[in-house]
């Protein structure tokens, strides 16, 4: 099976932009959950769609949304970026519940924001 | 709310010494515990997992954990450190049985291994 992919894995920006972040789970997953990684706040949990429906979300501004797809691809946006959006955002998928089953991380989108 | 806290950002071993990594977790309910890895320029691999079973957990490439709760700890071990296990290191909680929660990351600790 092909692992979690995403596109695309390195993007700049400026502020003000606005951006989407794709994610593709590993075939038959139907849960993706998003975290963004940073040196100063590490790894923070953003959210979880599971059927085309956010199940979870963490405690991030509303200039962060996400989207499911019958397929179980999943976006990220992010509008009006700041500088300190800069960061690694991580997918990660799962059959089920993570508790239960293993989540697979994808390589991730490096964001600069300028 | 639930925390992890990872003692130390650095830690360096010899290659064929402990490695040894600390996590310490606060929770008020019986947590799930995770051990990931991340290599650099590469996603999260998971490790190992406790979920309330078994309280020592063996993972994968030799490492293992012991979740302890009268200390409210899940140390990461492993008897002989390889120059291939330089990476860095990740404990996670979330709430256990009866909750989809979310990951909660500690801040990570990168693993050198000297020759």
């Amino acid at each position: 099976k092909a692992g979690v992919t995403q596109t695309p894995r390195y993007l700049i920006k400026t502020r003000g932009q606005q951006v989407t972040l794709s994610c593709s789970p590993i075939s038959g997953h139907r849960s993706v959950s998003w975290y963004q990684q940073t040196p100063g706040q590490g790894l923070q949990f953003l959210f979880e769609y599971f059927s085309e429906t956010q199940r979870n979300k963490g405690n991030f501004p509303g200039r962060f949304s996400g989207r499911q797809f019958s397929n179980s691809r999943s976006e990220m946006n992010v509008s009006t970026l700041e500088l300190g959006d800069s960061a690694l955002y991580l997918c990660a998928s799962t059959e089920g519940s993570f508790l239960y089953n293993e989540q697979f991380f994808g390589p991730g989108t490096r964001l600069t924001v300028l | 709310a639930q925390s992890v806290t990872q003692l130390g950002s650095h830690v360096s071993v010899s290659e064929g010494a402990l490695v040894l990594l600390r996590c310490n977790y606060s929770s008020s309910v019986p947590p799930y515990l995770f051990w990931y890895v991340q290599y650099p320029n590469q996603g999260l691999q998971l490790l190992l997992k406790y979920t309330s079973a078994a309280t020592l957990v063996k993972g994968i490439n030799g490492f293992e954990a012991e979740f302890k709760k009268s200390e409210t700890s899940f140390h990461l071990t492993k008897p002989s450190a390889h120059m291939s296990d330089a990476a860095e290191y990740f404990c996670a909680v979330t709430p256990g049985i009866g909750s989809q929660g979310n990951l909660i990351f500690g801040k990570g600790t990168k693993l050198s291994v000297k020759p």
